[in-house]
């Protein structure tokens, strides 16, 4: 079963902040994020590990809580390229289930 | 620097054509994925496979095949297309670790069946 993402959307003014969320009703070993630029192919952004650290990546970063199986992206004062579709995959033997996807739009 | 590539970006085909789509990637990777993504819904995968000639059934493999011949090489077969297999086709690859492992996508394909 896909992971629910919420929101669906977010509209945002360069350095705004926003919080992404991924919700499984299965226990998690770790969880992907992956964005995708408009016209573009997905692209990784980090892994977070079953008792693993909460990771960064420039100003996005991300907590993953095994208890209520969610994971949650945060991205911190958002520029103009961080526009795109956000998408939380979740492992299930080797491979991802990837989440529906939360549509980012930062103006300036 | 890494690479996954697609036989082509748009492609249109009729109703009950038999239709190929290839995925090539350089990288030496023993998995290789299929997905198909829509409006709202995401990825969704359609096949995989470990290794050459292993393929397992992802989420939604009704009305697909695939074939995988050689290490870097994975085609999904549509063998009657049908309307409602217009989409975005996204081809991916990843080293096999015993846990997943980043993926790389290629540019995808954009079909239309009329």
């Amino acid at each position: 079963q896909q992971p629910v993402q919420s929101p669906q959307a977010v509209i945002l003014r360069e350095g705004e902040d926003a919080v992404i969320n991924c919700s499984s009703s299965k226990a998690l070993y770790s969880v992907h994020w992956y964005r995708q630029k408009h016209g573009e192919a997905p692209v990784f952004l980090m892994i977070l590990l079953k008792g693993g650290e909460q990771k960064g990546h420039d100003k996005i970063s991300a907590s993953f809580n095994e208890k209520k199986q969610q994971s949650s992206l945060y991205l911190t004062a958002s520029q103009l390229s961080y526009s795109g579709t956000y998408f939380c995959g979740t492992e299930t033997n080797d491979k991802l289930i990837f989440g529906t996807g939360t549509r980012l739009q930062v103006f300036p | 620097d890494v690479k996954v590539t697609q036989s082509s970006r748009y492609l249109v085909k009729r109703t009950g054509e038999k239709v190929f789509l290839e995925c090539v990637q350089d990288m030496d990777h023993e998995n290789m994925f299929w997905y198909r993504q829509d409006p709202g819904l995401g990825l969704r995968l359609i096949y995989f496979s470990y290794d050459v000639k292993m393929k397992e059934k992802g989420d939604i493999p009704e009305g697909y095949s695939v074939s995988r011949e050689k290490k870097e090489r994975f085609s999904l077969i549509l063998e009657s297309a049908s309307t409602n297999q217009t989409s975005m086709y996204l081809c991916a690859s990843s080293f096999r670790g015993g846990r997943a492992q980043e993926q790389y996508f290629g540019p995808g394909t954009r079909l239309t069946v009329t």
